[in-house]
C-alpha cells in the first residue's frame, strides 16, 4: 500500500463547512497527488505537489486548497463545502523507477475518504 | 475528445475465457501507459505498465501497446471471477513526468 493513510475515511458535513482532509505517507516520496473519483469522470487530479512546499493545480482545483509544510502530509482543504464536492477523495505518491532504460513514474493510491456535503 | 477513453462496459465474459480490454489516447507524446484494478469501494491498485510498442507478459495478465494506432490494451486470460473489478487505463505524457490521465474506466464481470 506505499505506506499510505487518510483521515477521516468518511466524513459527512454541511454545505457551507471547511472540511480538511489529511494524507500521510511515511516513505518519504517526493511527489503526492490529491483526485476526485465521480460516477461518469473517472480520477481526475485536483492538486499536487512536487515537494514541501511546492504545489500546483490540477484539471479541477476550484474551490480546494492545499499546503505541505513537511515531506509525509498533504492536506486537502474545501474551505466552503457544496454539494458538488461530495466525492470520493484519494490521495496517491509517485515512485520513480527505471524499466528497460526507461525512466517511469509509478502511481500509488491510499485508502481513500468518502465525503458527503449535505 | 476525451484524452483517454475507455468503454464503460460492463464486459461480461464467463469463467476461463480472455477478458481484452481496450483503451485508447489523444497525445501522440505520450510514453507510458498503466493499468489499475478497482474493485468496488476500494483504491485503484496498480496491476501493469508498458512504454514500448508491443506485448508485455506478466502472469495471466498481457499489456499490448501500438502507439501508431494509440491504443493499449490489457488482456486477462483464464478470467477469474475474482477478476471483477473496474479496469482504469492511465497514461503518462513524456518521460520523467509524474502527472497521469486517467481512463473513467471498465467494469469486468466474470461469470461463474
Amino acid at each position: 500500500d506505499a505506506g499510505i493513510t487518510q483521515s477521516p475515511r468518511h466524513k459527512v458535513t454541511e454545505t457551507g463547512t471547511p472540511v480538511t482532509l489529511r494524507c500521510h505517507q511515511t516513505e518519504n516520496h517526493r511527489y503526492m497527488y490529491w483526485y476526485r473519483q465521480d460516477p461518469g469522470h473517472g480520477l481526475r487530479l485536483i492538486h499536487y505537489s512536487y515537494g514541501v512546499k511546492d504545489t500546483d493545480k490540477g484539471e479541477v482545483s476550484d474551490g480546494y486548497s492545499v499546503s505541505r509544510s513537511k515531506t509525509e502530509d498533504f492536506l486537502l482543504t474545501l474551505e466552503s463545502a457544496t454539494s458538488s464536492q461530495t466525492s470520493v477523495y484519494f490521495c496517491a505518491i509517485s515512485e520513480l523507477r527505471t524499466s528497460g532504460g526507461a525512466l517511469l513514474y509509478e502511481q500509488y493510491f491510499g485508502p481513500g475518504t468518502r465525503l458527503t456535503v449535505t | 475528445q476525451k484524452e483517454v477513453e475507455q468503454n464503460s462496459g460492463p464486459l461480461s465474459v464467463p469463467e476461463g475465457a480472455i477478458a481484452s480490454l481496450n483503451c485508447t489516447y489523444s497525445d501522440r507524446g505520450s510514453q507510458s501507459f498503466f493499468w489499475y484494478r478497482q474493485y468496488s469501494g476500494k483504491s485503484p491498485e496498480l496491476i501493469m505498465f508498458i512504454y514500448s510498442n508491443g506485448d508485455k507478459e506478466d502472469g495471466r495478465f498481457t499489456a499490448q501497446l501500438n502507439k501508431a494506432s494509440q491504443y493499449v490494451s490489457l488482456l486477462i486470460r483464464d478470467s477469474q471471477p475474482s477478476d471483477s473489478a473496474t479496469y482504469l487505463c492511465a497514461v503518462n505524457k513524456g518521460s520523467g513526468t509524474y502527472k497521469y490521465i486517467f481512463g473513467t474506466g471498465t467494469r469486468l464481470k466474470v461469470l461463474a
